[in-house]
């Protein structure tokens, strides 16, 4: 099975400030990488599939980067509404598997 | 409005099995595959399976399980009333957690979930 790791756990930031997540992968996986948000008694929210592109109606604060088994999520100016748990999230086809990280908390 | 209605919370003892149902509209049903998805309090989102309902799916290919769980959940869909279903078995305390159900878009969205029901509470006590 693939694992997926996360850093930080966690993150304290200002409104405006830059914020970088990173993501790693037991094994290389390409670009089959996404990244969602979660807030508080809410369902995920699909922000960035195939590791860098921009789900529609996503503000472009938002990016992702990184193949093979290193990836980055990227708010370019944290805003109040960012405040969420973010998780990174693989998937596999052969044999079908899908694997979250242990997701980051960031507040602000 | 495109969307997935889950059914409601639900408080099972050990041993008992809960069955989770996730209606769709607003979209072809059959196109889509349905992942379940779910969360134990504090804890980060765990793959349970996908169902494809599409009905010329043939029945060795329609589902795929997490390992985890191969021998006690099965999904299926009823393409008539839109829904997908979620039969989980043999509960024990560690099955509390909430239970979504979400679209698949498809190759042309990285096969990721972009579309999520609102969750189900199921607690196992």
């Amino acid at each position: 099975d693939i694992q997926m790791t996360q850093s930080p756990p966690s993150l304290s930031a200002s409104v405006g400030d830059r914020v970088i997540i990173t993501c790693q992968a037991s094994q290389d996986i390409s670009y089959y990488l996404h990244w969602y948000q979660q807030k508080p008694g809410k369902a995920p929210k699909l922000l960035i599939y195939d590791a860098s592109n921009l789900e529609t109606g996503v503000p472009s604060r938002f990016s992702g980067s990184g193949s093979g088994t290193d990836f980055t999520f990227t708010i370019s100016s944290l805003q109040p509404e960012d405040t969420a748990t973010y998780y990174c999230q693989q998937y596999d086809n052969h044999p079908p598997e899908r694997t979250f990280g242990p997701g980051t908390k960031v507040e602000i | 409005q495109v969307q997935l209605v889950q059914s409601g919370a639900e408080v099972k003892k050990p041993g008992a099995s809960v069955r989770v149902s996730c209606k769709a509209s607003g979209y072809t049903f059959t196109d889509h595959f349905i992942h379940w998805i779910r969360q134990a309090p504090g804890q980060g989102p765990e793959w349970l399976g996908s169902i494809n309902p599409n009905p010329a799916a043939s029945v060795a290919t329609a589902t795929d399980y997490a390992q985890k769980f191969r021998d006690r959940v099965t999904m299926t869909s009823d393409t008539s009333v839109k829904t997908a279903y979620m039969e989980l078995r043999s509960l024990t305390s560690d099955d509390t957690a909430v239970y979504y159900c979400a679209e698949e878009g498809g190759p042309q969205k990285g096969y990721a979930f972009h579309l999520w029901g609102q969750g189900t509470m199921v607690i196992v006590s």
